[in-house]
């Protein structure tokens, strides 16, 4: 079946620190790809997503790549802020049949001035 | 409403008991789901809605746990006879249409704690 592996937390960083969070995935055709972001007391939200092979999705500064070779999806940042420190989801939709996100156990960022 | 609202936001209970959890999609929203999120897990779905019929309940982990939803808006996840393992956040997400629902909006969850 379909499946999401994130890389486990927490990640602690120091503010302008570069990241990464590691998603690798199993499914069958070609499916979506999303980033969730889960703040501390918030609802999680959709970060960003990518829809095909090589597709990159931005937002607020993270990036990933949709690398179908690898099957993985990286979330990147250049350079943390406190205020990134939050709970981050790998996700994904299959590409038929009932569309229900498919999502990691999730990866803490704690992100320290 | 402005978002999804989830009530109450915390519920501890004895186990053997029976709990409600509410869930207030966004106004005119068709697609309702639940998604639990327990400790070291990821997100499990539960079940998805398309107004007051479920076509996918097929996470739902046991037949204690039920759920409905009534005028195409309001939702109600009911666990029978808790235990223990049912500790969990409790998350509710709507979206437009289940051909949109990667843009789902999720409420804060309800923390369920059972004792």
């Amino acid at each position: 079946g379909n499946s999401v592996t994130q890389m486990e937390g927490p990640v602690t960083l120091s503010e302008e620190a570069f990241l990464t969070i590691n998603c690798t995935y199993t499914a069958t055709g070609y499916p979506s790809l999303f980033w969730y972001v889960q703040y501390p007391g918030e609802g999680l939200q959709l970060l960003l997503k990518a829809t095909k092979a090589d597709d990159k999705g931005s937002n607020k500064g993270f990036e990933a790549t949709y690398r179908k070779e690898t099957t993985s999806f990286h979330l990147e940042k250049g350079s943390v802020q406190v205020s990134d420190s939050a709970v981050y989801f790998c996700a994904l939709i299959q590409s038929t049949g009932f569309q229900k996100l498919v999502f990691g156990t999730g990866t803490r960022l704690l992100v320290s001035p | 409403g402005a978002g999804v609202s989830q009530s109450p936001s915390n519920k501890v209970t004895e186990k053997g008991k029976d709990v409600e959890l509410r869930c207030d999609p966004i106004s005119g929203h068709t697609a309702l789901y639940w998604y639990r999120q327990s400790l070291g897990q990821g997100l499990e779905f539960l079940i998805y809605f398309q107004g007051n019929s479920a076509p996918d309940k097929s996470g739902l982990p046991s037949d204690r746990f039920s759920a409905e939803r009534t005028g195409g808006s309001v939702s109600t996840l009911t666990i029978q006879r808790t235990q223990q393992e049912d500790s969990a956040v409790y998350l509710c997400a709507s979206s437009w249409d289940r051909g949109h629902n990667e843009k789902l909006f999720f409420g804060s969850g309800t923390q369920l704690s059972v004792l």
